[in-house]
């Protein structure tokens, strides 16, 4: 079974610093593919980047980074110059191989200050 | 274009009582999936339905089942509702012919079992 671990409950950043949100992940498959989604206040799950497993190059979506080292097996999120409006909680997940089902992270608050 | 949609958004059951959500997608999305949101545990797969016509436990089905009704629709169903059943429920959606599959989620239904 697939398993993502995101160990920082919370974090605080300064308005246009960067801020990097950790996930590692555990699976025996070759084949895969890492997620990262926001979910504001409001509830709802925005897809924000993704990064397959053979890709060489890591991923990059306006002001979100993906740092995919696969020998450590980690996917950390980078959010540079940080907005009020990036405060929420974030989500690392995983698929396999073509399997379509996701396994999600506990996810990681982040709150921007002004 | 509504993308995926979610009836009702909060509901409040007494312990015993029965529901069915309804979800429903406009993107032709083959896939579709039922997740519960708690505190500190990410989301968590309930059901999934990998095309039309077929459905498949994920990591916590017990105390629920689904239908997948057609291509565009697909219900969860709490026969009798526990307290432990209290949560935000998420139905999502993904393509299965082009890459990267993510999934694509409706706005939520807040659940409360007393």
């Amino acid at each position: 079974a697939q398993k993502i671990t995101q160990t920082q409950p919370g974090m605080f950043v300064q308005e246009k610093e960067a801020v990097t949100l950790d996930c590692t992940y555990d699976t025996s498959d070759q084949s895969y593919g890492l997620f990262w989604y926001k979910q504001p206040s409001s509830g709802e799950m925005i897809f924000l980047i993704y990064q397959g497993s053979y890709d060489e190059q890591n991923a990059t979506e306006g002001r979100y980074s993906l740092n995919f080292q696969k020998a450590r097996k980690s996917a950390n999120l980078v959010i540079s110059a940080s907005q009020l409006g990036d405060s929420a909680m974030y989500f690392c997940a995983m698929r396999v191989s073509n399997d379509y089902k996701l396994s999600f992270g506990a996810g990681t608050t982040v709150t921007v200050r002004a | 274009n509504a993308g995926v949609t979610q009836t009702p958004k909060f509901q409040v059951l007494k312990t015993g009582q029965s529901m069915t959500l309804q979800c429903a997608q406009d993107m032709n999305h083959n896939s579709m999936y039922w997740y519960r949101q708690d505190p500190g545990m990410g989301l968590r797969l309930i059901y999934y339905s990998a095309s039309e016509g077929t459905t498949d436990k994920g990591e916590v089905p017990n105390g629920y089942n689904v239908s997948r009704l057609n291509k565009r629709e697909f219900s969860l169903r709490l026969e009798s509702a526990a307290p432990s059943q209290t949560s935000v429920y998420f139905c999502a959606s993904s393509a299965t012919d082009t890459g990267p599959y993510e999934q694509y989620f409706g706005p939520g239904t807040r659940l409360t079992v007393t």
